[in-house]
């Protein structure tokens, strides 16, 4: 069964400190993986999305790593912002065998709280 | 540039009340769309996509339904709600239906059903 797990579950930081957020996956084969953050009450919006390929992927202070073999990607937050304060989740996209959906597999998050 | 809408915001129903949830894309033409329920603690689990006008896919069964009447413009409904179908509704869409492509989601509605 296809399945995307994230830990922790929630994750308090100070701010300017780094964090590092993990996701396992099961999908396979799996076209691209992507990281999103979803501010309370709002929809999620991409960070990152990497292929098989690839290894790393950075958008600002956010650098994703992804370890096709281990079936493992983190996200590594640099710096940390009280606007990072967010849910981040982990979407993995399995290979579209010519059918008719791009049916995403979301994990269920990792809630982060940035405090002063 | 693209920008998609959902409305209303947030939305508080009585169990065995109709549903009508919109949702629009500006800014594209003939995207795929597609709605998604967030419940608390779960991830994102896909409900209905459309490709078109007029053509509906459904994901899993449930006591929701989907139309697209116009290109795009994607509405979720309900004849009577449960109170199983609370949860943060996403509208998102693609240029493509492959998963090689961006899906961006909308702002959301937070449907509480009493």
């Amino acid at each position: 069964k296809n399945q995307v797990e994230q830990s922790p579950q929630s994750l308090i930081i100070l701010e300017g400190k780094n964090c590092t957020l993990q996701c396992n996956y099961t999908v396979s084969p799996f076209s691209n993986l992507r990281w999103y953050k979803q501010d309370t009450g709002r929809g999620p919006v991409s960070l990152t999305i990497m292929t098989f390929s690839e290894n790393t992927k950075s958008n600002g202070r956010y650098t994703a790593t992804l370890d096709a073999d281990t079936k493992q990607s983190s996200l590594h937050i640099t710096a940390s912002q009280l606007s990072d304060s967010a849910s981040y989740i982990c979407v993995v996209s399995p290979v579209n065998y010519g059918g008719a959906t791009n049916k995403l597999i979301f994990g269920t998050g990792t809630l982060l709280a940035v405090q002063p | 540039s693209q920008t998609i809408h959902q409305w209303p915001a947030t939305l508080v129903q009585p169990v065995g009340s109709p549903l009508s949830l919109e949702c629009t894309v500006e800014g594209t033409s003939n995207p795929n769309l597609y709605w998604y329920r967030q419940a608390a603690g779960r991830g994102l689990q896909l409900l209905f996509y459309s490709v078109g006008i007029g053509q509906i896919s459904s994901e899993v069964p449930q006591n929701l339904s989907a139309s697209r009447p116009q290109d795009r413009q994607f509405i979720l409904s309900s004849k009577k709600l449960l109170l199983s179908d609370s949860g943060f509704y996403l509208c998102a869409w693609s240029v493509r239906l492959t998963g090689d492509y961006e899906q961006y989601f909308g702002p959301g509605t937070r449907l509480t059903v009493t």
